[in-house]
């Protein structure tokens, strides 16, 4: 079974730039969710989809969102990049069901702002 | 709100030692308890979980932890540590029914040979 795929795995931006990473949850997988980890912060929770709904939003900006399609497959943009945006993010996926919530993460994407 | 405290930010065992991995939660319900290990530049591999039921939980790669509710503790043991052990260790609290996780700050582990 495959497991949690994010793409790209590195990224460099300028300050000012939009970017946006994918991730693919593991087959059967309904619920993904993004976190961001800095050395500063460690990892933080941006949002939580379910099919195709936010459910659980952290405390980022505004230019931080997402969306999840119908696959479960979801997206993150950050647009007017800032250089406190050079983290790791990383992606999990876990099934819907009440009682487990055992997440799955992939291996992120290291998105560098200069 | 919920949070986790890993009060040891570096730890260095010899191998073959003993480990032990504090955690500590605060939670208002019955809490979701995981723990993850990072290895430079890649994703969290998640060792164990708790949900409910027995407190000292089995986990993957010999890891043990015991669920302590009266002092809101989750730590990590490990009876005889490997090189390949070294990596940063993450105690995380999770909400049921959701895929909220609160992390604490991590612990990083040095093996010395």
């Amino acid at each position: 079974k495959a497991g949690v795929t994010q793409t790209p795995r590195y990224l460099i931006k300028t300050r000012g730039q939009q970017v946006t990473l994918s991730c693919s949850p593991i087959s059967g997988h309904r619920s993904v969710s993004w976190y961001q980890q800095t050395p500063g912060q460690g990892l933080q929770f941006l949002f939580e989809y379910f099919s195709e709904t936010q459910r659980n939003k952290g405390n980022f900006p505004g230019r931080f969102s997402g969306r999840q399609f119908s696959n479960s497959r979801s997206e993150m943009n950050v647009s007017t990049l800032e250089l406190g945006d050079s983290a790791l993010y990383l992606c999990a996926s876990s099934l819907f069901r009440v009682g487990d919530t055992e997440a799955f993460f992939g291996q992120g994407t290291r998105l560098t702002v200069v | 709100a919920q949070s986790v405290t890993q009060p040891d930010i570096h730890i260095t065992v010899s191998e073959g030692a003993s480990l032990e991995l504090r955690c500590n939660y605060s939670y208002g319900a019955t809490p979701y308890l995981f723990w993850y290990v990072q290895s430079p530049g890649q994703g969290l591999q998640l060792l164990l979980k708790y949900f409910s039921g027995d407190t000292l939980v089995q986990g993957i790669k010999g890891f043990e932890a015991e669920f302590k509710r009266s002092q809101s503790s989750f730590n990590l043991r490990k009876p005889s540590v490997h090189w390949s052990d070294a990596a940063e260790y993450f105690c995380a609290v999770g909400t049921g029914g959701g895929n909220k996780l609160t992390f604490g700050t991590g612990t990083q582990l040095k093996v010395e040979l």
